[in-house]
């Protein structure tokens, strides 16, 4: 059964430009939910789709959003890139309901310069 | 605002002995708890989970305990292994809002052969 899959595995982007990070959660889950993690904040909550709507958002500015797909794949984008955006960005799926968990992907580590 | 904390950062353990990670939360309102564990350069992995309508769960090595009144969970992992070496971390979610957790800091594992 083949795990989250995030792409790209690293990328590099210069302040102010955009980015787009992909995700491809585990065959039939339809919950997919996006954390960043950084230094000494562990990971933190950005949102989670379900059925292709934003169920849940976190405390995020609007730089950051995403979209989920027919087939449950996941997109998520950062505009106008910052310095403190770089970090790793994991994407992590469920079949939806709490008690599931996640499964996580091995994350996209995006650095800002 | 960090509802969920894990302030050990780093903890070392002989191989053979127990591992006792720590966590604690101040939302009365979660229910939900799990532990995850995560190696360099690859996404979190679930450990082991727990509902608050229980104290304790077992699998295998791995017991986490939940004291709701203090708002405290540990991960007690016995007898630790060298593979046991990683970041730990626990997360919490209240069903009222669905599939989101909330993450600690993680606590790193070294177990010393």
């Amino acid at each position: 059964k083949a795990g989250v899959t995030q792409t790209p595995r690293y990328l590099i982007k210069t302040r102010g430009q955009q980015v787009t990070l992909s995700c491809s959660p585990i065959s039939g889950h339809r919950s997919v939910s996006w954390y960043q993690q950084t230094p000494g904040q562990g990971l933190q909550f950005l949102f989670e789709y379900f059925s292709e709507t934003q169920r849940n958002k976190g405390n995020f500015p609007g730089r950051f959003s995403g979209r989920q797909f027919s087939n449950s794949r996941s997109e998520m984008n950062v505009s106008t890139l910052e310095l403190g955006d770089s970090a790793l960005y994991l994407c992590a799926s469920s079949p939806g309901g709490q008690v599931y968990g996640y499964t996580f992907g091995s994350g996209t580590r995006l650095t800002v310069v | 605002d960090q509802q969920v904390k894990q302030n050990s950062p780093s903890l070392s353990v002989q191989e053979g002995r127990i591992s006792i990670l720590n966590c604690d939360y101040t939302n009365s309102m979660f229910d939900y708890f799990l532990w995850y564990k995560k190696y360099p350069a690859e996404g979190p992995t679930f450990l082991i989970s727990i509902s608050s309508i229980k104290d304790k769960n077992e699998d295998g090595r791995f017991t986490v305990f939940l004291n709701k009144s203090a708002k405290h969970l540990s991960l007690h992992i016995v007898p630790s292994q060298p593979g046991d070496s990683a970041v730990y971390f626990c997360a919490a979610s209240d069903r009222n809002t669905g599939n989101q957790f909330y993450f600690g800091t993680g606590t790193s594992l070294t177990v010393i052969p």
